[in-house]
């Protein structure tokens, strides 16, 4: 099975801050990578797929990025509503895997 | 706007049985592979199953093969889950999702559910 590992698992960041959350496949990916965002007590929402498409409706201030291994999930200037937790997943064969999550809290 | 409202999700003892559903509605269910998601308490997010859009294709974790079944019913835009001899490891948030196929067949979540809660407790 892909193991996808994420650093860092929390991250204290302020209102308008560069901010990039780092997804490392166990096997090479043929970027088949997406992205989601949590919240607490919510379902997951989805805002990557494809390494660096976004899903319809999410800001142009999410990107992502990456290719082999190494995947890169960026928000250019964090805004309030983005305080949550963030997944990577693949799904380049199956059994379909998430990493563990990357909290993202106010500073 | 694209709904999909799960139900189901009630406290069972070890070795019981459950059936989760998801209705759809405000897209063409029939067109769209679709997949359970579960979360425990306090964890991270694992896939469970997906289907095809005719049921002809499913696939399953490891962990659930063999005791869990999805299945969906185009007519009446739902979809399901069969749970049997539940463990507590099954405890979790189980959510369903639309799923996306590109041109070469590898498919991404869109669209999720709020969630049922299933407990396996004795």
């Amino acid at each position: 099975d892909i193991q996808l590992t994420q650093s860092p698992s929390s991250l204290s960041a302020s209102v308008g801050d560069r901010v990039t959350i780092t997804c490392r496949s166990s096997h090479v990916i043929n970027n088949y990578i997406a992205w989601f965002q949590q919240k607490p007590g919510k379902a997951p929402k989805s805002l990557i797929y494809a390494v660096s498409s976004l899903q319809s409706g999410v800001p142009s201030r999410f990107s992502g990025s990456g290719s082999v291994t190494d995947f890169t999930l960026t928000i250019s200037s964090l805004q309030p509503e983005d305080f949550a937790t963030y997944y990577c997943q693949h799904y380049d064969r199956y059994p379909i895997t998430f990493g563990q999550g990357t909290r993202l809290e106010m500073k | 706007e694209v709904q999909l409202v799960e139900s189901g999700g009630v406290l069972v003892q070890p070795g019981g049985s459950l059936r989760l559903s998801c209705v759809a509605s405000a897209f063409t269910f029939s067109t769209h592979w679709m997949s359970w998601v579960r979360q425990a308490p306090g964890k991270g997010l694992e896939w469970v199953a997906n289907i095809k859009q005719d049921g002809s294709e499913r696939h399953y974790v490891d962990s659930v093969k063999g005791r869990f079944t999805i299945s969906r019913d185009n007519a009446e835009n739902s979809l399901y889950l069969q749970m049997n001899s539940l463990r507590g490891e099954d405890t979790a948030v189980y959510y369903c999702a639309t799923m996306v196929e590109d041109r070469t067949g590898h498919l991404s979540f869109d669209y999720w559910g709020q969630g049922t809660l299933v407990t396996v407790s004795s």
